[in-house]
């Protein structure tokens, strides 16, 4: 029982397009995240919901937009998708940030 | 400037080696985390140190919290080819967000 799942693993899309990335917990976390890990692997907080409330949105570009329906689940819907967005998104959860978190396996998006 | 400096960014050594990881900063931590990442994976948390001067043991790995709280170490003894990997080290300075370091690259050869 994977206790982050995201997918699509892999996204490979044209430039323009609009695409969505699914991510659920089954943790009982009450706090879930977005990051993005660029070419150097570097991990950037872009958003984080608690309880379905927004609590930390990152200057991100207003085409990335996240929808938590319920504590569980925070999917991440890109608009007109650009060659810059190219990168391995994670989602991941916490009960509490001092503790630690649990990432999802990621997915890989090659905008083309 | 990152909150969080690691060095060295790459380390390549051979199985049986020792080696050690630092995590530094200018600003105090109320803790900090350490985590692994694999090749097409998450990264995967090893150890949360909490207490200035704690010291973790999880097998051959010694994790340290220094006593300011601004910095962490991470010590492989006898490393093996499967400790390859990205070593991540991510904190919350006072008042703030999880911040993670750029990361060490490590390569165990066999």
């Amino acid at each position: 029982d994977t206790a982050v799942s995201q997918t699509p693993k892999y996204l490979v899309t044209q430039m323009g397009n609009d695409k969505s990335i699914k991510c659920e917990q089954n943790l009982g976390h009450d706090t879930m995240y977005w990051y993005k890990q660029d070419s150097k692997k570097f991990l950037k907080i872009m958003f984080s919901y608690n309880n379905k409330e927004l609590i930390i949105n990152e200057t991100v570009p207003n085409r990335f937009s996240p929808k938590s329906p319920d504590k569980a689940h925070l999917n991440l819907h890109i608009n007109s998708l650009e060659l810059g967005d190219s990168a391995v998104y994670f989602c991941a959860s916490s009960q509490d940030r001092e503790v630690g978190y649990t990432f999802g396996s990621g997915t890989r998006l090659t905008v083309v | 400037t990152q909150l969080l400096e690691q060095s060295p960014q790459f380390l390549s050594i051979q199985e049986g080696e020792n080696l050690t990881v630092y995590c530094n900063s200018s600003s105090v931590f109320s803790s900090l985390q350490w985590y692994r990442q694999e090749p097409g994976e998450g990264p995967v948390l090893l150890v949360t140190v909490v207490t200035g001067g704690e010291v973790k043991k999880l097998k051959r790995l010694t994790f340290q919290f220094g006593d300011a709280r601004k910095d962490s170490s991470l010590h492989i003894t006898a490393a093996q080819p499967g400790d390859t990997g990205l070593y991540l080290c991510a904190g919350v300075p006072s008042g703030s967000r999880l911040t993670f370091g750029e990361g060490t690259q490590l390569t165990v050869n066999p």
